[in-house]
């Protein structure tokens, strides 16, 4: 199995552009969840999907961000317009939600806005 | 409120000798205990978990962890410490709340060092 899938690995840009980060998630697993981790505030929850519904966005930090998974072999994350504050690493994990419990995570994207 | 607490942000430990990373919790109904390594600049590794069973469970990389429900930890060890095991350790424990979906609360993290 390839595992958690995240493209791009690196994404530096400027201030007020658009970013979209990708992921695919394991195949079979059917929940998926995406986390940002900075040194000043950890690891946080953004979004979490089941079967591709968006279940609880309530750690998006603003309307800037937003994420869609249109089947269950893909999901984005785009903030627009990106700031200097979104720099982070962003992470997608996959579960199995009904047959294990544990998420497997990808290698993350490391986002630079300058 | 569920959550995890990690009171320790970094254990320095010589290797070969024994290493514990705590870790104690708060959650509604049974507890889902997990362990996750992070390496610098990798995403997280599931270590190991607990979901119901021996209290004493063993995962990956020869680290283990010993569930003690009157403490409300699940402290993670190994026997034997090697410089390469030196990395970030989160705790995680599924949100009993979160309606059957496998959301997981993280702790903040613990950094283990581990000197020649």
């Amino acid at each position: 199995d390839a595992g958690v899938i995240q493209s791009p690995r690196h994404e530096v840009t400027e201030m007020g552009q658009e970013v979209t980060l990708r992921c695919k998630p394991i195949s079979g697993h059917n929940s998926l969840f995406w986390y940002r981790q900075t040194m000043m505030r950890g690891l946080e929850l953004l979004i979490y999907f089941n079967n591709n519904v968006p279940i609880d966005d309530s750690g998006m930090p603003e309307d800037r961000f937003s994420a869609k998974m249109p089947n269950a072999s893909f999901s984005t994350l785009k903030i627009q317009p990106s700031e200097p504050r979104d720099s982070a690493v962003y992470f997608c994990a996959s579960s199995w939600t009904g047959r294990s419990y544990e998420q497997y995570f990808g290698p993350g994207t490391r986002l630079t806005v300058t | 409120a569920q959550s995890v607490a990690q009171p320790e942000d970094q254990v320095n430990v010589a290797e070969g000798n024994p290493l514990t990373v705590k870790c104690t919790y708060s959650v509604s109904g049974n507890p889902y205990l997990f362990w996750y390594v992070q390496y610098p600049n990798r995403g997280l590794q599931f270590l190991l978990k607990y979901i119901t069973g021996d209290n004493l469970v063993k995962g990956s990389y020869g680290f283990e962890a010993e569930f003690n429900k009157s403490q409300t930890s699940f402290h993670l060890k190994k026997p034997s410490a090697l410089v390469s095991d030196s990395a970030l350790y989160f705790c995680a424990v599924r949100d009993t709340d979160s309606g059957g979906y496998n959301k997981l609360i993280f702790g903040a993290g613990t950094r283990l060092a581990v000197h020649p």
